[in-house]
């Protein structure tokens, strides 16, 4: 059974930094792209960074580029998301999801996701 | 960046109805469009990718349709476990963008 297991949310003062962490399993790691998407507390979905399957490319939007960093270790299979500065507006439930098919021809939609950690960026 | 424009924004039906849920998108981008339902406390799901390509899985009352700038997730027959918030999501370029949801909830 293909798993996405998020780690690492919790409560942090604005200006702070958190590193999330997604444990994969159930897939051959390195043949998917890997993706972060945050909710907002009863808010849409926004997308927040991908890595690829090698993780020699990375994207990011333009309301975390140069704040969050998105990485990848094969050796355990995990994808990490590493967020400096944190803001207010950064508050959320934070989702890896996988890229639904290996092939890097085929669209930027996801499937699986995790189950989120919550990221409380507060005083 | 492209815009995903979802209407309605919240629909109430009754079990056994057909709903209709469309996105529309700034710009012409082709059939790079998925549809993910989310129910409550839980991650979504995805349904629908390439506009029109059901998931494994996923009851065949769900389709969906569209190119070019306008996309529509249809679900004939209405079913109990179908009340949930629906999102497109286009995937033509990054940024990747999501529609603001629609909520189908019980009438």
């Amino acid at each position: 059974e293909v798993q996405l297991l998020e780690s690492g949310g919790g409560l942090v003062q604005p200006g702070g930094s958190l590193r999330l962490s997604c444990a994969a399993s159930g897939f051959t790691f390195g043949n998917y792209a890997l993706t972060w998407v945050r909710q907002a507390p009863g808010k849409g979905l926004e997308w927040v960074a991908l890595i690829s399957s090698a993780g020699g490319t990375t994207y990011y939007a333009d309301s975390v580029k140069g704040r969050f960093a998105i990485s990848r270790d094969t050796s355990d299979n995990t994808v990490y998301l590493q967020m400096n500065s944190l803001r207010a507006e950064d508050t959320a439930t934070y989702y890896c999801a996988r890229r639904a098919t290996p092939t890097a021809t085929t669209g930027n939609w996801f499937d699986p996701w995790g189950q989120g950690t919550l990221v409380i960026v507060s005083s | 960046d492209i815009q995903m424009t979802q209407s309605p924004s919240s629909v109430s039906a009754s079990v056994g109805d057909r709903v209709a849920i469309t996105c529309r998108a700034s710009q012409a981008i082709s059939t790079w469009v998925a549809w993910y339902q989310q129910k409550p406390g839980k991650a979504p799901k995805l349904l629908i990718s390439a506009a029109s390509t059901l998931q494994s899985g996923v009851p065949s009352r769900f389709s969906g349709s569209g190119s070019g700038t306008d996309f529509t997730l249809t679900i004939t027959s209405l079913q109990p476990e179908d009340f949930a918030t629906y999102f497109c999501q286009q995937a033509y370029k990054f940024p990747l963008t999501f529609g603001g949801g629609t909520k189908v909830e019980i009438k």
